[in-house]
């Protein structure tokens, strides 16, 4: 089965600027999560979503993040505008369901860099 | 909340010299523990997890980790490393019954030949 794809890879803009990220998760998987991994850290969850519905998005920073999943699949994550501290690999990942213990399966991942 | 703290930030071992990479949580509910890793250039994979039952838990390819709750820990194991383990892995925690995932901040295995 295919995996979790995401584009671009790579990204590289100016402070100030915006930037939107594309995932698409496996087939099926009605979860979806985005995280952010900054350089010598573990990731962190920005947002999850259940279908087109958002469970958590406490540590999004909604004054410049926003997400959206309209269909129950694709998402979208977008930073308007970017800041220098932004610079990080974001990952999307999704699972079966909401239940513990799912194996959330990652995309390769975009690094952002800001400068 | 839950947090994990992951004790060594890297560690070089020669192969087919034992290794164990150390993993302790902090939570006030029960929990369900994982260990990922990211081979250089890959993305994260599942490597193992504890979700109940016996505390010992093994992966396909030798690894393995023990849940104790008494010491809050889930240290990875392998007896013999190859140099094909050369990764990063995350330990990361759930609170029972939900799925959100907090990680460590990693640690890096370097195997040497």
């Amino acid at each position: 089965e295919a995996g979790v794809a995401q584009s671009p890879r790579y990204k590289i803009i100016e402070k100030r600027q915006s930037v939107a990220f594309w995932c698409n998760p496996i087939s099926g998987h009605a979860t979806l999560y985005w995280y952010q991994q900054i350089l010598g850290q573990g990731p962190k969850l920005l947002i999850q979503f259940q279908n087109n519905g958002v469970v958590d998005d406490s540590q999004l920073p909604k004054d410049r993040f926003s997400a959206e999943r309209l269909k129950g699949v694709d998402s979208t994550l977008k930073i308007q505008p970017a800041k220098l501290e932004d610079s990080a690999v974001y990952l999307c990942a999704s699972s079966l369901g909401l239940a513990g213990g799912h194996e959330q399966y990652f995309g390769p991942g975009t690094r952002l860099t800001v400068t | 909340a839950q947090s994990v703290t992951q004790l060594d930030s890297q560690v070089p071992v020669f192969e087919e010299a034992p290794v164990e990479l150390r993993c302790n949580y902090s939570s006030s509910v029960s929990v369900y523990l994982f260990w990922y890793v990211q081979y250089p250039n890959q993305g994260l994979q599942l490597l193992l997890k504890y979700l109940s039952g016996s505390t010992l838990v093994e992966s396909i390819n030798g690894f393995e980790a023990e849940f104790n709750k008494s010491q809050t820990s889930f240290h990875l194991r392998k007896p013999s490393v190859h140099i094909s383990d050369t990764a990063e892995y995350f330990c990361a925690v759930s609170e029972r019954g939900g799925n959100k995932l907090v990680f460590g901040a990693g640690t890096i295995l370097r195997v040497k030949s």
